[in-house]
């Protein structure tokens, strides 16, 4: 079964505006992480935010932030103020008791100016 | 910068032939992983680490081997590279292996299997 799900292929957003990418997981353990990682044309990945199972508190770093739904079994991230350099694939992904990361398939953002 | 290179960047091999890839580390973490990213799929485990000769598979470790001899290097096998095994291969470290630990990417190798 798959463990994450993005449902938006591909999104556009025009620059300074906000853009929200989708995030939906699937998990029975109480202990989890959840990530958000970009993939610029360049191909390199980089970590973006965490949010853990147990925090009570929505996850922020700069102009990116966390919606966290536990009950709903939601992550999504929330961009705020788009910037041209936000164009990129966006991965969201878990990390339950074992070690690896599972990833969904990507949401790829083009910030239009 | 998480202090991660990966060599070679970029591979053209032939079917049936062996392969390695390196992953270095200066950061002296425990856990290393190699993931491989395909279309459609994001990442997916290959094979990973939580010691120096220590190393346990993946979901998708069929076709590949590794090793860690030292705590800063990790390498990958493809011993016969197939077509299926075209792909762009990450590296990545983590400090622990709890769910609250991020993992941090090294560059990428591109590997093609003609």
């Amino acid at each position: 079964a798959q463990k994450i799900t993005q449902t938006q292929p591909g999104m556009f957003v025009q620059e300074k505006e906000a853009v929200t990418l989708d995030c939906t997981y699937d998990t029975s353990d109480p202990s989890y992480g959840l990530f958000w990682y970009k993939q610029p044309s360049s191909g390199e990945m980089i970590f973006l935010i965490y949010q853990g199972s147990y925090d009570q508190q929505n996850a922020t770093e700069g102009r990116y932030s966390l919606n966290f739904q536990k009950a709903r079994k939601s992550a999504n991230l929330v961009i705020s103020a788009s910037q041209l350099g936000d164009s990129a694939m966006y991965f969201c992904a878990m990390r339950e008791t074992d070690y690896k990361l599972s990833f969904g398939a990507g949401t790829t953002v083009t910030v239009r100016a | 910068d998480a202090g991660i290179t990966q060599s070679p960047r970029h591979k053209v091999t032939e079917t049936g032939t062996p392969v390695t890839l390196r992953c270095h580390q200066t950061e002296n973490h425990r856990y290393m992983y190699w993931y491989r990213q395909d279309p459609g799929h994001g990442l997916r485990l290959i094979h990973y680490s939580y010691g120096v000769k220590d190393t346990d598979k993946g979901e998708v470790s069929d076709g590949y081997s590794v090793s860690r001899s030292k705590t800063e290097d990790f390498l990958l096998t493809l011993e016969s590279a197939t077509s299926s095994q075209t792909s762009v291969y990450f590296c990545a470290i983590s400090r622990a292996g709890s769910s609250t630990d991020t993992q941090y990417f090294g560059p990428g190798t591109r590997l093609t299997v003609l």
